[in-house]
This record gives C-alpha cells, sequence and structure tokens, in this order.
C-alpha cells in the first residue's frame, strides 16, 4: 500500500542553527504535500503545503522542497528556536484524496 | 472563531463500555475526519465524511461508527470499548487539502 516515512525518528539540534527534517512517499501519483507540528498534547497545527507543480515553497523562516524524482521532501527551518520544539509529521495525498501520515520526526532544540 | 474543538478532552472505560466523542467546527467545511494516534505511529484514519449526512470507511474502521447528521459536527461512537482502543483521537475539517485538527481525545480502555 502507499506509504510515507520520515528518515529520523528525533533530530537535536543547536538553538540558531537551521534544521531539515526529511521525508519519503511511495505514491508517484501523490499532487499534494503538507507539514504539520505537533506540540506535546496538543493537535497537529499545519505549518505548510506544496503541489506537485511545485518544487519549493517558502513560508515564515520554514520552506518545504520536493524532489518528485526521488519522490522526498524536506522541511528546512531557519534559525530554530526552543519554540521549534515538537514533533513533526509530513502527509501526502493518496489516490483517493485522503493525506498518508508519516510517524514523525521529534525536534529537539538545544539551548 | 473556536476552529475545531473536541470533547471530552479525556475519558477513562471499562471493556465492553460504550461512549460517543463529538466533534465540532465553525469553519464551514464539508470535509471532516477522525483519526487515532499511537505511540510512535502516524495518523491513522478511522472515517471521514465529505458532507452532511455521508460517511465512509477510512484505514482503520472496525470497532467504530460514525455519524455526521449536521454539516458543523461529527460524532465517533465506540460500541463495546476494547483495550486496543486506548489512544488519542483526533477529528479534522477542511475545505479542500489542508485538514485542521482539533485538540485530541485521550482515550483510556481498562
Amino acid at each position: 500500500g502507499e506509504s510515507v516515512g520520515l528518515h529520523l525518528p528525533t533530530l537535536s539540534v543547536q538553538e540558531g542553527d537551521n534544521s531539515i527534517i526529511n521525508c519519503a512517499y511511495s505514491n508517484s501519483a501523490s499532487d499534494y504535500f503538507i507539514w504539520y507540528k505537533q506540540e506535546s498534547g496538543k493537535g497537529p497545527q499545519f505549518i505548510i503545503d506544496i503541489r506537485s507543480n511545485m518544487d519549493k515553497r517558502q513560508g515564515q523562516r520554514v520552506t518545504v522542497l520536493l524532489n518528485k524524482t526521488v519522490k522526498h521532501l524536506s522541511l528546512q527551518i531557519a534559525a530554530t528556536q526552543p519554540g521549534d520544539s515538537a514533533v513533526y509529521f509530513c502527509a501526502a495525498r493518496d489516490s483517493s484524496y485522503k493525506l498518508i501520515f508519516g510517524s514523525g520526526t521529534r525536534l529537539l532544540v538545544r539551548p | 472563531n473556536a476552529g475545531v474543538t473536541q470533547t471530552p478532552k479525556f475519558r477513562v472505560l471499562k471493556t465492553g463500555q460504550s461512549m460517543t466523542l463529538l466533534c465540532a467546527q465553525d469553519m464551514n467545511h464539508e470535509y471532516m475526519y477522525w483519526y487515532r494516534q499511537d505511540p510512535g505511529m502516524g495518523l491513522r484514519l478511522i472515517h471521514y465524511s465529505v458532507g452532511e449526512g455521508t460517511t465512509a470507511k477510512g484505514e482503520v474502521p472496525d470497532g467504530y461508527n460514525v455519524s455526521r447528521l449536521k454539516k458543523q459536527n461529527f460524532l465517533l461512537g465506540l460500541e463495546s470499548a476494547a483495550p486496543s482502543q486506548t489512544s488519542v483521537y483526533f477529528c479534522a475539517s477542511s475545505y479542500l487539502e489542508t485538514q485542521y485538527f482539533g485538540p485530541g481525545t485521550r482515550l483510556l480502555v481498562l
């Protein structure tokens, strides 16, 4: 079946450094991708999304890159702050227009 | 706007008991979803609805039922709770692709 996976379960970065969280998907027909941030005890919060007709999209301090050739997307967070500590999920829309979620990467920000 | 709200926030059930989780959204979204989240796993879709009066099965529908009698509400029912249904349940709604999530309901089945 279709799947979405993240490369690292945990990522530790120094405050002020840039963070890169990676995600791979299996369905080459996926046309929409989205990143969520989930803080402890809260629901997932929308960060940024991208359609398959784009390679890059930027938001405030975040950038999503999409490489359709290798079915890979990444979330880049610039100047990582303590408030960025959370679990980050990527999701891809499947052939029936539902989102398939990865298992999440926990981002730890060291002071 | 409150966005997506869920009640209750936390519940403990005994095996075999029933309960209903309520999700409400004030964004006039057509689509609504119920997910479960287990430790170390991503969100798994239980049931979803593409509009008032419609429901459909997701990835893990067994043991759950849903109803969408009003556009703003989506109910998830457990007829006979089992320990395997211990989880955190999230509701989401969307107009198009972007889904917005509620704060979750933590359910413990003993």
